[in-house]
């Protein structure tokens, strides 16, 4: 079956701009969890949905905001964009919340300029 | 502050050799610990967990060692494959399977034929 898809692959945006990412999870995964890779942090949690509500949120500003729909596809959300945004913003999906054996798309590099 | 480290940031191995991939962490709730995998331009795949109940994990030529007293775990690799060659992301988790994972900043592995 299919992976989980992230749109689009590559982004440039500049500071104060706004971005949204889309994200489909594996066929009849209905938790999605969205992450920020950069350099300096590595790895770090955003968020995750399940059945449309967020159920967890990681340390981030206000500025990150995410949804899910009723089909489990998510999107998430940067407002006002600042240079340290640029990452990679990977989403991964399992069958339910919190299961750590997640299946991750290849992510979504965003670049603010 | 970071509660996952992984101090190596480069590993690099002659292929058959032994890998051995290193990760500390500073909290102590920390009950369950995953490794994941990246390939450039894909995001990252589980490889093998463990519970803090156990002390050893191992899953083909996967081997991880849990050392709760150092708040240590490692990841052995034997024997490393060219294949083999990618980032390795340390993860603790302390809701067990089900809590959100912080990770470590990743070790990149290179092994060479």
């Amino acid at each position: 079956k299919a992976g989980v898809t992230q749109t689009p692959r590559y982004l440039i945006k500049t500071r104060g701009q706004q971005v949204t990412l889309s994200c489909s999870p594996i066929s009849g995964h209905r938790s999605v969890s969205w992450y920020q890779q950069t350099p300096g942090q590595g790895l770090q949690f955003l968020f995750e949905y399940f059945s449309e509500t967020q159920r967890n949120k990681g340390n981030f500003p206000g500025r990150f905001s995410g949804r899910q729909f009723s089909n489990s596809r998510s999107e998430m959300n940067v407002s006002t964009l600042e240079l340290g945004d640029s990452a990679l913003y990977l989403c991964a999906s399992s069958l339910i919340p919190k299961d750590n054996e997640q299946f991750f798309g290849p992510g979504t590099r965003l670049t603010v300029l | 502050d970071q509660q996952v480290k992984q101090n190596s940031p480069s590993l690099s191995v002659q292929e058959g050799r032994i890998s051995i991939l290193n990760c500390d962490y500073t909290n102590s709730m920390f009950d369950y610990f995953l490794w994941y995998k990246k390939y450039p331009a894909e995001g990252p795949t589980f490889l093998i967990s463990i519970s803090s109940i156990k002390d050893k994990n191992e899953d083909g030529r996967f081997t991880v060692f849990l050392n709760k007293s150092a708040k240590h775990l490692s990841l052995h690799i034997v024997p490393s494959q060219p294949g083999d060659s990618a980032v390795y992301f340390c993860a603790a988790s302390a809701g067990g399977s089900q809590g959100n994972l912080i990770f470590g900043k990743g070790t990149k592995l290179s092994v060479k034929p």
